[in-house]
C-alpha cells in the first residue's frame, strides 16, 4: 500500500527566505506527482504536475523535482511571501489501470511572516 | 470557464439522517473524484468515475456510502444513516480521460454530524 509522507508538518519562516518542502512515497511505481496548495476552508489548488518521466516542473517561483527511484519530491519556493502561507500537500497517482486515484501526504502547514 | 462547483458548502445534520452531496465536474472532464478529508485520517480516495465505465468504489469506507454519476457529468453522493464518524469535507476532483491528466478540485462541502 502507497504511504505518502511529508516533512516538515509545519514550517514558519520570514519573509523573502528560500524553502523546500519534502515528499516521500513508498512505492516508486507512480504515474505521476501533484502539489497542491490548500487555504483554511478551502478545496486545493493544483500547483505542479510532474509526470513519472520527468524530473522537475518550474511554475514562477515554484519548482518541483521528483527522483522516483528514490521516492521523494521537494517544492522550492523562491522568495516566500505572506501570501504563500497556506498547507502544501503532495499527492501520488499509482501506476495501474484501475484509474489515476490520488494518495496523500499529510502536509505542511507553511506560515511566511511579514 | 467554470471549474468544479459542489453543493451545499456546508451541511449540519443529525445523527442517523440521510445526506447527499453533489458535484458538478469541468465541462468535458470524463473522469471524476471524491475524496474525503478528515482530521484524524488526512485526504483520502473514496470513489471513481471515468466514463461509462463501473465505477472504482474501493476507497469507500462502508455500505452507508454510496455515489452516481448521471449522464457522465453531475455526481451525488449519498451517506446513509450518518454516523458522527462521517464528519469530515468531501472533495469532488474532476480529469480529463487518462492517467497523466491533471486533477482539479472543488471548494468541498463541510459535513457536521450531531
Amino acid at each position: 500500500k502507497q504511504e505518502v509522507t511529508q516533512i516538515p508538518a509545519a514550517l514558519s519562516v520570514p519573509e523573502g527566505e528560500n524553502l523546500v518542502l519534502n515528499c516521500s512515497f513508498t512505492d516508486s511505481a507512480i504515474y505521476n506527482l501533484q502539489w497542491f496548495r490548500q487555504d483554511p476552508g478551502k478545496g486545493l489548488t493544483s500547483l505542479l504536475l510532474i509526470q513519472s518521466s520527468q524530473r522537475e516542473q518550474t511554475s514562477g517561483r515554484l519548482n518541483a523535482s521528483l527522483d522516483k527511484s528514490s521516492g521523494r519530491s521537494t517544492l522550492y519556493i523562491a522568495a516566500s511571501q505572506p501570501g504563500d502561507s497556506a498547507t502544501y500537500l503532495c499527492a501520488v497517482a499509482p501506476f495501474n489501470n484501475a484509474g489515476n486515484m490520488l494518495t496523500f501526504g499529510g502536509g505542511t502547514r507553511l506560515m511566511v511572516k511579514p | 470557464g467554470a471549474g468544479v462547483s459542489q453543493s451545499p458548502s456546508n451541511k449540519v445534520t443529525e445523527k442517523g439522517k440521510d445526506v447527499e452531496l453533489r458535484c458538478d465536474p469541468i465541462s468535458g472532464h470524463t473522469a471524476l473524484y471524491w475524496y474525503r478529508q478528515s482530521l484524524g485520517q488526512g485526504l483520502e480516495f473514496l470513489i471513481y468515475f471515468q466514463g461509462n465505465s463501473a465505477p472504482d468504489k474501493s476507497g469507500l469506507p462502508s455500505d452507508r456510502f454510496s455515489a452516481e454519476r448521471t449522464g457522465g457529468s453531475v455526481s451525488t453522493l449519498t451517506i446513509q444513516r450518518t454516523q458522527q464518524e462521517d464528519s469530515a469535507v468531501y472533495l469532488c476532483a474532476s480529469s480529463l480521460e487518462g492517467f497523466y491528466n491533471e486533477q482539479f478540485f472543488g471548494p468541498g462541502t463541510r459535513l457536521t454530524v450531531l
